[in-house]
């Protein structure tokens, strides 16, 4: 059973430019979670999928930011016109279902925005 | 009142010491505690968990306390080892719903 797939696993993007991170949860798993990770810091909460639908995005930026979990294929994590201060390690998390909190994370996409 | 705060930020402990890490919580609707240890370029990984109507638990030479009063956890390493030598984050979480981080301890254990 595959864990967590994150691809790519490094991304170089030019301000301006979109970013692209995919997310496979572990099968099975139907509930994602999106996490950013600055250099030296902890994770932030950004959005928390379920198939289909968008249940809490209370730590997404307002802006040129948007996650979708479609019902078929990867969660996608989308920025637009990155800039400099985008420039993170993504973790993506999933789990089998809302009662159960044991989420496992995948290796994480680091995005470098120059 | 979502926030999880965690001390110290950085840790060094002779190998074969004990290593302590203390977290604390102010949302009393949390109902799970994790932690989460991360090695550098990987993704977190689940350590050990506790729900609140436990005081403590212990998996191998890693053992969380938790005193639900005082709104605190703490993360005990015995034995500490080189190889535990990564960064630990204390979470916490309530009704399946996301997980709340603390900032982190880096933790190098030194021969």
């Amino acid at each position: 059973n595959a864990g967590v797939m994150q691809n790519p696993r490094h991304l170089v993007r030019r301000r301006g430019q979109e970013a692209r991170l995919r997310c496979s949860p572990m099968k099975g798993h139907s509930h994602v979670y999106w996490y950013r990770q600055l250099p030296e810091e902890g994770l932030k909460f950004m959005v928390y999928l379920q198939k289909e639908n968008i249940i809490d995005e209370s730590g997404m930026p307002k802006e040129r930011f948007s996650a979708e979990f479609p019902k078929e294929g990867p969660s996608i994590l989308r920025i637009q016109q990155v800039v400099r201060g985008d420039s993170a390690a993504y973790f993506c998390a999933s789990s089998p279902d809302r009662a159960n909190t044991e989420a496992f994370f995948g290796q994480g996409t680091r995005l470098t925005v120059v | 009142q979502q926030q999880v705060k965690q001390s110290p930020q950085s840790l060094i402990v002779q190998k074969g010491g004990i290593s302590i890490i203390n977290c604390a919580y102010e949302n009393t609707a949390f109902d799970y505690f994790p932690w989460y240890q991360q090695f550098p370029g990987k993704g977190p990984a689940l350590l050990i968990a506790i729900r609140p109507d436990v005081s403590e638990k212990k998996e191998g030479r890693f053992t969380i306390s938790f005193n639900k009063s005082a709104k605190q956890f703490s993360l005990h390493i015995m034995d500490s080892q080189p190889g535990d030598s990564a960064t630990y984050f204390c979470a916490a979480s309530f009704s399946g719903n996301k997980v709340i981080f603390g900032p982190g301890t880096s933790l190098s254990v030194i021969p």
